[in-house]
């Protein structure tokens, strides 16, 4: 069965005090690894997707890597508004639903 | 390029009635999935419609229902609602029915069942 964990389930941070949020999965075949940003209240914001182990994209202030077992989601330098939290989710090879982590949510305090 | 959107934003409704929350696909998107969130985790995927027919459903009742109309757009239905609906309801939009391609969320509509 698929699953994802994500740690930690909260983070506080200093702006500007980078740090990594962790993505652990077990599937069957991986067809895509997606990271999204959510705020409170809102629909989960698009980040990134990677499909292949030792695949790395990067946005701003973050970098998403991806190995055979897990992702990270390395945030450099961060500013208070990366607060949020951060979902990771997989697809794999049979089915179109996501498989969902419970998030990581990140605080960054000025 | 208009995003997903959602109606409405929030909801209140009592156990044992119905609900319809309706959801606008992104511009050129053909492909719809309807997920539930409870507070503190993660989405849950509820169902998935492509060119009007549903395509995959999560581990959810029959009272969950669901449409999509030929302009992509869709419609989840809640009967004989229960407390435990309370929820948000998370619709997303992709460009086409491939394994790997890339969802993009709606606001959500926020259900309280009292």
């Amino acid at each position: 069965e698929d699953q994802v964990t994500q740690s930690p389930e909260a983070l506080r941070l200093q702006e500007g005090e980078s740090s990594s949020l962790n993505c652990s999965y077990t599937v069957s075949g991986l067809r895509g690894l997606f990271w999204y940003r959510q705020d409170p209240g809102k629909g989960p914001e698009f980040l990134f997707t990677l499909y292949s182990a030792g695949e790395e994209k990067e946005k701003e202030r973050l970098k998403a890597t991806l190995t055979k077992k897990e992702s990270f989601l390395h945030i450099t330098a961060p500013k208070p508004e990366d607060s949020a939290t951060y979902l990771c989710a997989v697809q794999d090879d049979s089915n179109y639903q996501l498989i969902w982590g419970a998030g990581t949510k990140l605080i960054i305090k000025p | 390029e208009t995003g997903v959107t959602q109606s409405p934003t929030h909801l209140i409704k009592t156990r044992g009635q119905q609900v319809t929350l309706r959801c606008s696909s992104q511009s050129g998107h053909n492909t719809v999935s309807w997920y539930q969130q409870a507070l503190g985790q993660g989405p849950q995927f509820i169902f998935q419609y492509y060119r009007e027919e549903e395509n995959g459903r999560g581990n959810f009742p029959p009272r969950f229902s669901g449409l999509q109309f030929p302009n992509y757009s869709s419609e989840l239905n809640v009967n004989a609602l229960e407390l435990d609906d309370s929820a948000l309801y998370l619709c997303a939009s992709s460009s086409h029915l491939e394994i790997g391609e890339t969802q993009y969320f709606g606001p959500g509509t926020r259900l309280l069942v009292l």
